[in-house]
């Protein structure tokens, strides 16, 4: 079964200090993986995307996420967080050539210690 | 980069009543759009899947004739929540696909 699993509902950082965000999945055929933000209220913000190529993928707002296709996972991480970062972060897989849905995780709401 | 709209941004509407939700494609062409709909602090729910030029196709559990969506041109989908109650509050979410998945910035719908 097509599945995306993020394992934490929340996680609380302090300011300036490193993040990382897991994602593991579960698809059966060759994975397009996404990171979505999304602030309260307000839609999806994409922050990266993997289809192929370099594993290590880079997005805006200084985020990264690495593709391990050994472990199914796609974790999203950052250097040092910002207050602005506090939101909700969703993982998604979908289909690289179809206009298939795509498949999102229960999301990770994130909270920044001043 | 690719630039999806949804109109309105938010809506009130009296139980019993009808509400329209657009979703446009800005500046490239969607053969598909998704429509979602998502409860406080959950993740999104894939309503159904609008096809241009065909008909919907809906996720179990999805009552398609209180949920009507259309696809007329390859720029606009829309969906149109029909006789609203108040259990139908909520946010939706309208999606795209170019080389990605693009997001409208979604609606929130109440219905009082």
């Amino acid at each position: 079964a097509q599945s995306v699993t993020q394992p934490d509902i929340h996680i609380t950082v302090s300011e300036g200090a490193s993040l990382e965000l897991r994602c593991n999945y579960s698809y059966g055929a060759t994975p397009y993986l996404f990171w979505y933000v999304q602030s309260p209220g307000q839609g999806l913000q994409l922050l990266l995307k993997y289809f192929s190529g370099d594993t290590l993928v880079q997005g805006i707002k200084g985020f990264e996420a690495e593709f391990k296709r050994s472990q199914s996972s796609f974790n999203l991480r950052k250097p040092s967080v910002h207050w602005s970062d506090a939101a909700e972060y969703f993982c998604a897989v979908g289909p690289m050539n179809r206009d298939d849905k795509i498949i999102f995780g229960k999301g990770t709401r994130l909270h920044i210690l001043p | 980069g690719a630039v999806v709209s949804q109109h309105p941004s938010w809506v009130i509407c009296k139980s019993g009543t009808s509400v329209k939700i657009e979703c446009r494609s800005l500046d490239f062409q969607a053969t598909t759009m998704f429509w979602y709909r998502q409860f406080p602090k959950q993740s999104l729910m894939l309503m159904a899947t609008s096809n241009e030029g065909s008909k919907a196709t809906y996720e179990q559990g999805v009552e398609k004739d209180k949920f009507l969506i259309n696809h007329a041109s390859l720029t606009l989908s829309t969906l149109t929540v029909t006789s609203a109650h108040p259990e139908d509050s909520s946010f939706y979410i309208c999606s795209a696909r170019d080389t990605g998945y693009t997001f409208g910035s979604g609606t929130r719908l109440t219905v009082v």
